[in-house]
């Protein structure tokens, strides 16, 4: 079956440089949430769409952007990067009918040197 | 604001050894439980919902039990292979995400 997709899996930067995240939801599913996991962290939310439409706002910077497009996918744009952004970033998508089951993606790995 | 608590933190057992592992939490208005498993450097995976106090799901050597306060999930004869770091969260009434405890991480030696 057809799981969320992210990318790129791996992904090393710069201080202050920009990055962005890809994440391809299963299909069918209209809500892609946004997660930021630290070494040894349980999982942030950063933020979520549903249907295009940013529905849901965690603990993401000010740095930080992210939209849904109109085939469901979304991106996640940080500029200005920081040590601290190095993390795992997942994204994870729900059923239509969501009944708050997440189905995450193998996430991505962001350094920050 | 929501909040989860999972102890223990860390859990290493014998193979065959049966044990439990709790999630404590606090919503307003719990809409849904979450078990989730996590692999190193790997997505959480799901595993069951809970959705009221009293009820109960299992799969294979887990079962998720969750009352008003907490939740627990019994690993009956667990196998190297369950071990990971299990993950509660709730989805509460007032927020879109998410909240995620700090997970316990099971290590099942053979």
């Amino acid at each position: 079956a057809a799981g969320v997709i992210q990318s790129p899996r791996h992904l090393i930067k710069e201080k202050r440089e920009t990055a962005t995240l890809k994440c391809y939801p299963i299909p069918r599913h209209d809500t892609v949430y946004w997660y930021q996991q630290g070494p040894g962290q349980d999982p942030q939310f950063l933020i979520s769409f549903y249907e295009k439409m940013q529905s849901d706002k965690g603990s993401i910077p000010d740095r930080f952007s992210a939209q849904q497009f109109s085939d469901y996918h979304s991106e996640l744009n940080m500029s200005s990067l920081e040590l601290g952004d190095s993390a795992l970033y997942f994204c994870a998508s729900t059923l239509p009918e969501n009944t708050g089951e997440l189905f995450f993606g193998e996430g991505s790995r962001l350094t920050v040197l | 604001e929501d909040q989860v608590t999972q102890s223990p933190e860390a859990l290493r057992l014998q193979e065959g050894e049966s044990s439990s592992l709790n999630c404590s939490y606090t919503v307003s208005g719990l809409r849904g439980l979450f078990w989730y498993r996590q692999d190193p450097g790997k997505g959480p995976e799901f595993l069951f919902t809970l959705y009221s106090a009293g009820e109960e799901k299992e799969k294979e050597r887990l079962k998720a039990t969750l009352t008003k306060k907490e939740s627990f999930l019994h690993i009956t004869a667990p196998k190297p292979e369950d071990s990971a770091t299990y993950l509660c969260a709730v989805w509460g009434g007032g927020a879109d995400g998410l909240t995620f405890g700090k997970g316990t991480h099971l290590i099942i030696q053979p």
